[in-house]
């Protein structure tokens, strides 16, 4: 099956910094990603959709200017979460759209001082 | 508003016995259908699928049934084991495009 990686898998940083994870696809390409944000014991929350070349749609309720994404490329889409506080930590996932099928990364746990 | 719902928050079985998961949804247009098996701090894995074409798949241990008429699937794992113990999230795509998930039944599978 299709492989999406991400980077960094844990991340512990102070408040006010801002933090970048990146989610590769390793054997295809991605036109398409998407970024999820799961809480404890609830499901994975759609935070916004990554489309290469241009800007990415975010889900009602997330804040762009907080979560900025990036798809520079076919087999990249970045995620940077700017003046992080602690209640952003939580594991955020990104997964591609590969052959009709959803692929999840591994995931990124994200915790903020 | 919650599309996919899984009202099963938790299930216990025994192993070798036949678990059964199952998942509602609201939305008449979804025309694809997965689930996916979580661990604690990892992403969730596919596990399963099935189009709105058919209204059985198979895959080893694992069979997703449809029922279009009731909005309702459902997950078999027989026999059940203890490396089964998981959560497991149902989803709902139209076309294939964006996924809208349940909100998980955790699976204990008692050895």
């Amino acid at each position: 099956g299709a492989v999406v990686s991400q980077h960094p898998s844990w991340v512990i940083c102070k408040s006010g910094t801002s933090v970048k994870i990146e989610c590769r696809s390793l054997d295809f390409q991605a036109t398409t990603m998407f970024w999820y944000r799961q809480f404890p014991k609830q499901s994975l929350m759609l935070m916004a959709t990554s489309n290469e070349g241009s800007k990415a749609t975010y889900e009602q309720g997330v804040e762009k200017d907080k979560f900025l994404i990036n798809h520079a490329s076919l087999t990249l889409s970045t995620l940077t979460v700017t003046s992080a506080h602690p209640e952003d930590s939580s594991f955020y996932i990104c997964s591609a759209l590969p052959y009709n099928e959803q692929f999840f990364g591994p995931g990124t746990r994200l915790t903020v001082l | 508003d919650q599309q996919v719902k899984q009202n099963s928050p938790s299930l216990s079985v025994q192993e070798g016995r036949i678990s059964i998961l199952n998942c509602d949804y609201t939305n008449s247009m979804f025309d694809y259908f997965l689930w996916y098996k979580k661990y604690p701090a990892e992403g969730p894995t596919f596990l399963i699928s099935i189009s709105s074409i058919k209204d059985k798949n198979e895959d080893g241990r694992f069979t997703v049934f449809l029922n279009k008429s009731a909005k309702h699937l459902s997950l078999h794992i027989v026999p059940s084991q203890p490396g089964d113990s998981a959560v497991y999230f149902c989803a709902a795509s139209i076309t294939g495009n964006q996924f809208y998930f349940g909100t998980g039944t955790s699976l204990t599978v008692i050895p």
